[in-house]
Formats: C-alpha cells, sequence, structure tokens
C-alpha cells in the first residue's frame, strides 16, 4: 500500500540536544509538509517543499530546519530542542499545493 | 487570527443518529474545503472534500454541505457508528493563492452505544 511513513513514532531528547526526524513515502508525491501539532490545537505549518523548491513559513523558528535529499525523503532536524518544542509532529505529503494531503501517524517528541 | 474555526469543542451522539459537525471561515478567497478524522496517536485521515463550486459532495455515509454565503460547511455521518469516534478537523484552501491548508481546531465527536 502507498503510505506516509514517520520514524521513529516516539522520540525523547534531552533540551539542547539536536534530533533529526525521519518521513518517508511511497506516494511519489511533488509535495512534502512537516507540520507541529500540540494537544487539543491545530496542526501548525512548519514548512513544505514543492519538489526541490523549499517554502519555509514565516512564524518558524530558526531552530527548524528541513531537508529533502530525494522525492521519497524529508527530515526535520531542531537544532537545539526546548521545553516548548514538545509536540506531535507530522509529516503529509500531496500530488499538488491546495488539495488533500495525507498524513503520516506522527511522530511524538518528548524533551527532558 | 483565526480563518477556519470550529465553535464545538465536543460532540456526543448515539450510534445510528446522524452527527452534524460544524465549520465557519472567514476568508472569502477559499475555494476548497476538506474533512479529516484523527484518532489519538495517528495522523489526521482525508475523509471527504468540496469544491467551491459545489454545495454538497457525499461519499457513502459521509456528506459535506457548502453554504458560500454564510462562510459555512458541515459534515453529515449518518448512521453514526462506534468507529465514528474521533477528532475531527475542517480545513480550507485557497488553490490558486497561498495553496495552503488553513486548519479549524477539531471537534471531539464521540458515539454512544
Amino acid at each position: 500500500d502507498a503510505m506516509v511513513i514517520q520514524n521513529p513514532r516516539y522520540q525523547v531528547t534531552q533540551f539542547g540536544k539536536p534530533v533529526t526526524l525521519s518521513c518517508s513515502q511511497t506516494l511519489n508525491h511533488n509535495v512534502m509538509y512537516w507540520y507541529q501539532q500540540k494537544s487539543s490545537q491545530a496542526p501548525k505549518l512548519l514548512f513544505h517543499y514543492y519538489d526541490k523548491d523549499f517554502n519555509n513559513e514565516a512564524d518558524t523558528p530558526d531552530n527548524f530546519q528541513s531537508r529533502r535529499p530525494n522525492t521519497s525523503f524529508c527530515f526535520l532536524d531542531i537544532r537545539s530542542p526546548g521545553l516548548g518544542d514538545a509536540a506531535m509532529y507530522l509529516c503529509a505529503t500531496s500530488p499538488d499545493r491546495g488539495y488533500e494531503q495525507y498524513f503520516g501517524p506522527g511522530t511524538r517528541l518528548t524533551v527532558t | 487570527d483565526q480563518q477556519v474555526k470550529q465553535n464545538s469543542p465536543s460532540l456526543s451522539v448515539q450510534e445510528g443518529r446522524i452527527s452534524i459537525l460544524n465549520c465557519d471561515y472567514t476568508n472569502s478567497m477559499f475555494d476548497y474545503f476538506l474533512w479529516y478524522k484523527k484518532y489519538p496517536a495517528e495522523g489526521p485521515t482525508f475523509l471527504i472534500s468540496i469544491s467551491s463550486i459545489k454545495d454538497k459532495n457525499e461519499d457513502g455515509r459521509f456528506t459535506v454541505f457548502l453554504n458560500k454565503s454564510a462562510k459555512h460547511l458541515s459534515l453529515h455521518i449518518v448512521p453514526s457508528q462506534p468507529g465514528d469516534s474521533a477528532v475531527y478537523f475542517c480545513a480550507a484552501s485557497d488553490i490558486r493563492g497561498a495553496q495552503k491548508l488553513v486548519f479549524g481546531q477539531g471537534t471531539r465527536l464521540t458515539i454512544n452505544p
């Protein structure tokens, strides 16, 4: 089955210790997104790649970076996690912007 | 500025009855609307969408209605089943403009036996 895969599902990191979350897709979609979701809130878009073109949201902190080495993979790097970065991180893909996005299961990040 | 609003944080419905989830938006440029369902510890799952050129779209037990003049959409689930218990997010996008999905805060639907 075509899908969006996120690893790991649960990640614990220490305050200030860099962490990388990964996402892969077998849908061959052009667009990949990273969202942050805190409990009982709407998903918040951090950035997205349209093919190789990186698009950052204006309010995404510099602490968050992303890489997309090929169509299938996209990474979220948090350079110096703070306690406020504890959240669910969702990866999504879509064939084009503005339409349905298909989400992975998410990575729950805990910062100690 | 919350452009997409789901004013009911929670909704409880008896199994077999109709569930109606509501969503309001403020941005008149939005022209594509979606509903997602989310179980705990999982990512949102796409349910159904509607373009602004339509006022209704139906898929099995799920129907979405769009009232452009009122800037309001609703999701009807009939009949409601226990497996429908989840958080439902509506989302909107401007497919000719910013092309990003803007999500509402979600409504937790509980189906009671």
